[in-house]
């Protein structure tokens, strides 16, 4: 079966710009969470959408936002981008966070 | 909030040899998962534990859940090349609307 999709797998952005990532999660997961990873702070929780309601938020600005829609796939949100925001953007899903999640291969943000 | 303590943060092996690592909360987690990272990869879950003292494999991984349901260990045997990369414990609270919580990550390289 398919797994996590994100799109698009690099990009590179100017501060200031905003940027839209996407992810598919496998089907029949409801539960879409997104991660932030950088080298000196791992795996920093953004928030989670079930059944396009955000149940859950991690302390982030809140330039960063998200949405998920009727089909489970989920869009995060990053305006006037930062140097800092550079990182690997990984989005997870889950029927049941309690067996875990599955990773997308994320997207790497660069901004320059 | 809720924090994670991994340790060792990195650890360089030979071939062959056991492999011990292990992760801590000053909270109770009422699920802990272990992860591994490849280089440009997203996470893949190795192991979950759902019960105090639980001791669980897959292959040559074990993994317990500690009896104070704030600590993890992970154990891997008779280390091979593609054990390298980075292994993270997360833990889960026991509502829906908890956050899985990830720990810095451990990092392992194997010597041939």
């Amino acid at each position: 079966k398919a797994g996590v999709t994100q799109t698009p797998r690099y990009l590179i952005k100017t501060r200031g710009q905003q940027v839209t990532l996407s992810c598919s999660p496998i089907s029949g997961h409801r539960s879409v969470s997104w991660y932030q990873q950088t080298p000196g702070q791992g795996l920093q929780f953004l928030f989670e959408y079930f059944s396009e309601t955000q149940r859950n938020k991690g302390n982030f600005p809140g330039r960063f936002s998200g949405r998920q829609f009727s089909n489970s796939r989920s869009e995060m949100n990053v305006s006037t981008l930062e140097l800092g925001d550079s990182a690997l953007y990984l989005c997870a899903s889950s029927r049941d966070k309690n067996y875990g999640y599955t990773f997308g291969s994320g997207t790497r943000l660069t901004v320059v | 909030g809720q924090q994670l303590n991994q340790s060792p943060q990195s650890m360089f092996i030979q071939e062959g040899e056991d492999v011990s690592m292990n992760c801590t909360s000053s909270s109770i987690f009422n699920t802990w998962l272990w992860y591994k990272q490849d280089p440009g990869e997203g996470p893949v879950l190795l192991i979950a534990l759902y019960k105090a003292g639980e001791l669980t494999s897959n292959g040559r991984l074990t993994a317990q859940f500690g009896i104070t349901r704030k600590d993890s260990f992970l154990n891997i045997s008779a280390s091979i090349p593609s054990d390298v990369g980075i292994y993270f414990c997360a833990g889960l609270g026991l509502t829906s609307y908890d956050k899985v919580i990830f720990g810095p990550g451990t990092s392992l390289s194997v010597i041939p």
